[in-house]
């Protein structure tokens, strides 16, 4: 069965500072991976995806993956308040439609 | 254009009740995709819908049940609920079976309460 593992958190970090979210998965044909923002109460929304292995930035978040070592993590820079929030890892098998296998999810807390 | 519609927003039932939840995907896309989100917990996936065939089934008894219809959106059917089916169910939709580069859109979620 794939499993997909998130620190459950909650990961405090000051205002400006650097949250680093991390990510382990178990499949090894998984091939495409997404992180998600979660609100409390609302839907997941889709901030990131990544394919190849390496570093891919977008505004202030980086995704990096490692598919040697099954890793995927979020990097988020210059952290705000407004980041506060659940990032839901999630990990596709292009063999398997669209389905997404996700982690649990890692809650964050950018403290002012 | 308008995003992934579901509804109701909200719903509570009793135990052993059956329940329907509706999803409209975004205009030109063909395939849904249903998810149950438990509290605290990451969602995970029911069902996948593409063209009217169901393309993808998770690890869900088959108290529940899916369709889509010719104009795509879909419904999920769940039958003699369990208090254990309190969840936000999510629907998703995108334009073919696959994922595309960039991941799918989830619709505001139907939170289903069960008493």
């Amino acid at each position: 069965q794939k499993e997909v593992e998130q620190n459950s958190g909650p990961l405090s970090v000051p205002e400006g500072a650097i949250a680093s979210l991390n990510c382990t998965y178990s499949d090894r044909v998984s091939q495409s991976f997404f992180w998600y923002r979660q609100y409390s109460g609302k839907s997941p929304e889709l901030i990131m995806s990544i394919y190849s292995n390496g570093d891919k930035e977008d505004g202030r978040f980086t995704a990096q993956l490692n598919k040697a070592s099954q890793y995927v993590s979020l990097l988020i820079r210059d952290s705000q308040p407004s980041d506060s929030a659940t990032y839901l890892c999630a990990v596709n098998d292009n063999n398997a439609g669209n389905m997404l296998t996700f982690g649990g999810g890692t809650r964050l807390m950018v403290k002012p | 254009d308008a995003g992934v519609t579901q509804s109701p927003t909200h719903l509570i039932k009793t135990r052993g009740q059956q329940v329907t939840l509706r999803c409209s995907p975004i205009s030109g896309h063909k395939s849904v995709s249903w998810y149950q989100q438990v509290l605290g917990q990451g969602p995970q996936f029911i069902f996948q819908y593409y063209e009217k065939e169901e393309r993808g089934r998770g690890n869900f008894p088959d108290r529940f049940s899916a369709r889509q219809f010719p104009n795509y959106s879909s419904e999920l059917n769940v039958n003699a609920l369990l208090l254990g089916d309190s969840a936000l169910y999510l629907c998703a939709s995108s334009l073919w079976s696959g994922l595309s580069n960039y991941g799918y859109t989830f619709g505001s979620g139907t939170r289903l309460t069960v008493v």
